[in-house]
């Protein structure tokens, strides 16, 4: 079975452009959670869906950071304008949201750069 | 704010040596977990505690929550190099949401 599937697995971007992040997450999981992970502020959490609802996205760190989810098998987080300050890996994951302790399955990730 | 402290932050150690990894919090935890990540990979999950004073073992790993959910360990007994990677703590704040910890890095040397 394919595992989240997270596009691209690089990007390198000038800042003030537009930057778009995607994610599949596993077929049947009802979560979604999008990352971000520095060397400074270690794996944060930015915004998660549940049944494609956003239910917190208190992590968000600017209005220029924004995430859709417009059905169970798609989700992207886009940055505009970027800025150097949001390179970092972004993660994908997502679960089975039926119980406390669920496990979350994360992607790949994307290691932005924004020169 | 929730916060996750993870020591120590970096530990070398030689293969076959043992090493214990802390998880400490002020906050009480629905449940906690651990995860180990490696370079350019993402986080993969090691086990789940809910329960204070909870202990479960994963082979050569002995992970044990707190009695009063606030704190974990991760013992590692007889390290390999293959354990080497990036060790993650995630508390459950009680909304099904986690929070992660700062992360210990483990290299052991062969």
């Amino acid at each position: 079975d394919a595992g989240v599937i997270q596009s691209p697995r690089h990007e390198v971007t000038e800042m003030g452009q537009e930057v778009t992040l995607r994610c599949k997450p596993i077929s049947g999981h009802n979560s979604l959670f999008w990352y971000r992970q520095t060397m400074m502020r270690g794996l944060e959490l930015l915004i998660y869906f549940n049944n494609n609802v956003p239910i917190d996205d208190s992590g968000m760190p600017e209005d220029r950071f924004s995430a859709k989810m417009p059905n169970a098998s798609f989700s992207t987080l886009k940055i505009q304008p970027s800025e150097p300050r949001d390179s970092a890996v972004y993660f994908c994951a997502s679960s089975l949201w039926d119980r406390a302790g669920y496990e979350q399955y994360f992607g790949p990730g994307t290691r932005l750069t924004v020169t | 704010t929730q916060l996750l402290e993870q020591s120590p932050q970096f530990l070398s150690i030689q293969e076959g040596e043992n090493l214990t990894v802390y998880c400490n919090s002020s906050s009480v935890f629905s449940s906690l977990q651990w995860y180990r990540q490696e370079p350019g990979e993402g986080p993969v999950l090691l086990v789940t505690v809910v329960t204070g004073g909870e202990v479960k073992k994963l082979k050569r790993l002995t992970f044990q929550f707190g009695d009063a959910r606030k704190d974990s360990s991760l013992h590692i007994t007889a390290a390999q190099p293959g354990d080497t990677g990036l060790y993650l703590c995630a508390g459950e704040t009680g909304t099904y949401k986690y929070i992660f910890g700062t992360g210990t890095r483990l290299k052991v040397l062969a």
